[in-house]
């Protein structure tokens, strides 16, 4: 049984650029939550996507977005990419309705 | 606010000494409580949960953690620390309200373990 899988591991952009992190739940979940870990800090939430939309978003701009495809997987989108958004993102998927996520080991991102 | 604190940043214990890990939240109503970590490079695993019930739960790795309502607190112990213990430790709370699921990390307490 996979658990929460996440693409690529590690990815290097500058600033300006655009990039898409991918995410695939762990298998009979639906619910995926995407969150931001800068360098020495906890985890941020960014959003949370069940069926398909946008159910819950933490305190991120707009340049953050997401979508969740019917087989459940998840794409996180960053327009505009800033120096302070290089981070690790993490993705948890859970049931709906769950309490407990289970986290993938994330996507490193480096804005140079 | 709601917010989750984890006071000791940095904590160093020898090989074989017990460990305590503090974590404090703040919240209207009880939440869930939870305790993951965190490897180098890697992503984060459950150690043990809170819902309800006996305040203190057992966890994998040999850790525990006791739930005291009065300190609101949910300190993370383990009686003997292995050097594979060393990692980052993360306190989190979601809202006791089902459904919707944002978890609440606090900032982490880094383990270094010293032969």
């Amino acid at each position: 049984d996979a658990g929460v899988t996440q693409s690529p591991t590690h990815l290097i952009k500058t600033r300006g650029q655009q990039v898409t992190l991918r995410c695939s739940p762990k298998s009979g979940h639906d619910t995926v939550s995407w969150y931001q870990q800068a360098l020495g800090q906890g985890p941020q939430f960014i959003f949370q996507y069940y069926e398909e939309e946008e159910r819950q978003r933490g305190n991120f701009p707009d340049r953050f977005s997401g979508h969740q495809f019917p087989n459940y997987s998840s794409e996180l989108n960053v327009n505009a990419l800033l120096l302070g958004d290089s981070a690790l993102y993490l993705c948890a998927s859970s049931h709906t309705g769950g309490d407990i996520q289970y986290f993938g080991a994330g996507t490193r991102l480096s804005v140079l | 606010a709601q917010s989750v604190t984890q006071p000791d940043i940095h904590i160093t214990v020898s090989e074989g000494a017990s460990l305590e890990l503090r974590c404090n939240y703040s919240y209207g109503a009880t939440p869930y409580l939870f305790w993951y970590v965190q490897s180098p490079g890697q992503g984060l695993q459950l150690l043990l949960k809170y819902f309800s019930g006996d305040t203190l739960v057992q966890g994998i790795k040999g850790f525990e953690a006791e739930f005291k309502r009065s300190q609101s607190s949910f300190n993370l112990r383990k009686p003997s620390v292995h050097w594979s213990d060393a990692a980052e430790y993360f306190c989190a709370v979601v809202p006791n309200s089902g459904g919707y699921q944002k978890v609440t990390f606090g900032t982490g307490t880094k383990l270094q373990v010293i032969p």
